[in-house]
């Protein structure tokens, strides 16, 4: 299956400080990536589609200008948290799509988990 | 009402059980379906992969699709306590890329 990398794995941060979580897909290049966020004990919710060469596409509710996305390269996304509160604080995770043909599965980085004082 | 519903649990078994987790779900469109296991703190690790009906074994895991139902399962024979993790189904439709989760069952195993 496909190798997901996410760093840093652990931040924590002062409130209104922005952190930025970096995604990289190792083994094969991915002109989207899918960004989620799970609060404890709660499932994912997907936040955000990271577009190579165009803008992220957000789902509702979630703030644009918050959440800064960028797909720098085929193997790179980066979703910056600016502003930071506590409310933030939450579990993010990043994935790849389904490969060519659309009939496959996703897989998952191991997540970066911030938590802001 | 959610997309996808899923009972939080926890669910505890002994050793040895045969667990039985599942979903319902109300979106027709939805035609592939996965199972991710999740160990705290960490990210999803993907269990089991089925698109449309029917059942799907792979060692000690079964997914059983039953898309007239709109209703998905997971079983594990003989359960150890290296299963117990939370367990999150996934599906979408054809049309997105992206997944729609359960709220995930958490399961222990006793050993």
């Amino acid at each position: 299956g496909a190798v997901v990398s996410q760093h840093p794995s652990r931040v924590i941060c002062k409130s209104g400080t922005s952190v930025k979580i970096e995604c990289r897909s190792l083994d094969f290049q991915a002109t989207t990536m899918f960004w989620y966020r799970q609060f404890p004990k709660q499932s994912l919710m997907l936040m955000a589609t990271s577009n190579e060469g165009s803008k992220a596409t957000y789902e509702q509710g979630v703030e644009k200008d918050k959440f800064l996305i960028n797909h720098a390269s085929l193997t790179l996304s980066t979703l910056t948290v600016t502003s930071a509160h506590p409310e933030d604080s939450s579990f993010y995770i990043c994935s790849t799509p389904p490969r060519a043909g659309g009939a496959s599965e996703q897989f998952f980085g191991p997540g970066t988990r911030l938590t802001v004082l | 009402q959610k997309e996808v519903e899923q009972d939080p649990g926890p669910l505890s078994v002994p050793e040895g059980a045969i667990v039985s987790l599942n979903c319902t779900y109300s979106n027709s469109a939805f035609q592939y379906f996965m199972w991710y296991r999740q160990y705290s703190r960490k990210g999803p690790e993907l269990l089991m992969y089925t698109y449309s009906s029917g059942n799907k074994e792979d060692g000690r895991f079964t997914a059983q699709v039953d898309k007239s139902s709109k209703y998905i399962s997971l079983f594990i024979r003989d359960s150890q306590p290296s299963d117990s993790a939370t367990y999150l189904c996934a599906m979408r439709d054809t049309g997105r890329r992206a997944l729609t989760f359960g709220s995930g069952t958490r399961l222990q195993v006793q050993p």
